[in-house]
């Protein structure tokens, strides 16, 4: 099993370019969401998804879009980048029936924004 | 909305010590709660786990939470730190089985050899 795949790893951007943040899961996860990781903030929620067709926003949603077509993939689109979207990004995904389902996190896209 | 508090920004301990990281969350309801371990580089790995029953929760590589509802707590623990546990632990709330999860701020943990 893959996981939670994400893809890239690194990338620059210059200011108002746009760019997709690629992630699949190919545990048949229902839930997937975005989160960004900024030092001494934790992670903050942006996107999240409980199933193909279905999107929600997080706690930081501006700036960002998302969409579900099918259960195995939820990119993240940047569409004009700012240098405070200079950050870490990890995808995850959970069962989203039960309790106690853990969130499985891809390896992370670091991006900088310049 | 639900918020979680680590009061413990950074920590450094000496091989051997024992280690407790503050968790405290505000929510009213049935909550599940969450430690993860991010090791430098890598990405979030689950540590434990708690949803129901015993609230005295033992996790992977011989870490413990006690959920204390009373206080609102789910205080991480271990009795004797090694080296290979440096690095940033992660509490994280999950209210009443829904998936939106909140994360607190992260402990730095840094251990000396």
């Amino acid at each position: 099993n893959a996981g939670v795949t994400q893809t890239p790893k690194f990338q620059v951007l210059k200011t108002g370019q746009s760019m997709t943040l690629q992630c699949a899961q190919d545990m048949n996860h229902e839930y997937m969401s975005w989160y960004r990781q900024d030092p001494g903030m934790g992670l903050r929620l942006i996107h999240y998804s409980v199933g193909a067709g279905i999107t929600d926003q997080g706690e930081v949603p501006n700036g960002y879009n998302v969409s579900r077509s099918t259960t195995e993939d939820f990119p993240l689109r940047l569409l004009s980048a700012a240098p405070s979207q200079t950050s870490v990004y990890f995808c995850a995904s959970s069962y989203s029936r039960g309790k106690g389902s853990e969130a499985f996190f891809g390896q992370g896209t670091r991006l900088t924004v310049v | 909305a639900q918020s979680v508090s680590q009061h413990n920004h950074h920590v450094i301990l000496s091989e051997a010590a024992s280690l407790e990281l503050g968790c405290n969350y505000s929510y009213g309801g049935t909550v599940n709660l969450f430690w993860y371990v991010q090791y430098p580089g890598q990405h979030l790995q689950l540590l434990l786990k708690y949803f129901s029953g015993d609230p005295l929760v033992k996790g992977i590589k011989g870490f413990e939470a006690e959920f204390i509802k009373s206080k609102f707590s789910f205080n991480l623990r271990k009795p004797s730190v090694q080296w290979s546990d440096t690095a940033e632990y992660f509490c994280a709330v999950n209210p009443g089985g829904y998936q939106k999860v909140t994360f607190g701020t992260g402990t730095k943990l840094q251990v000396i050899p």
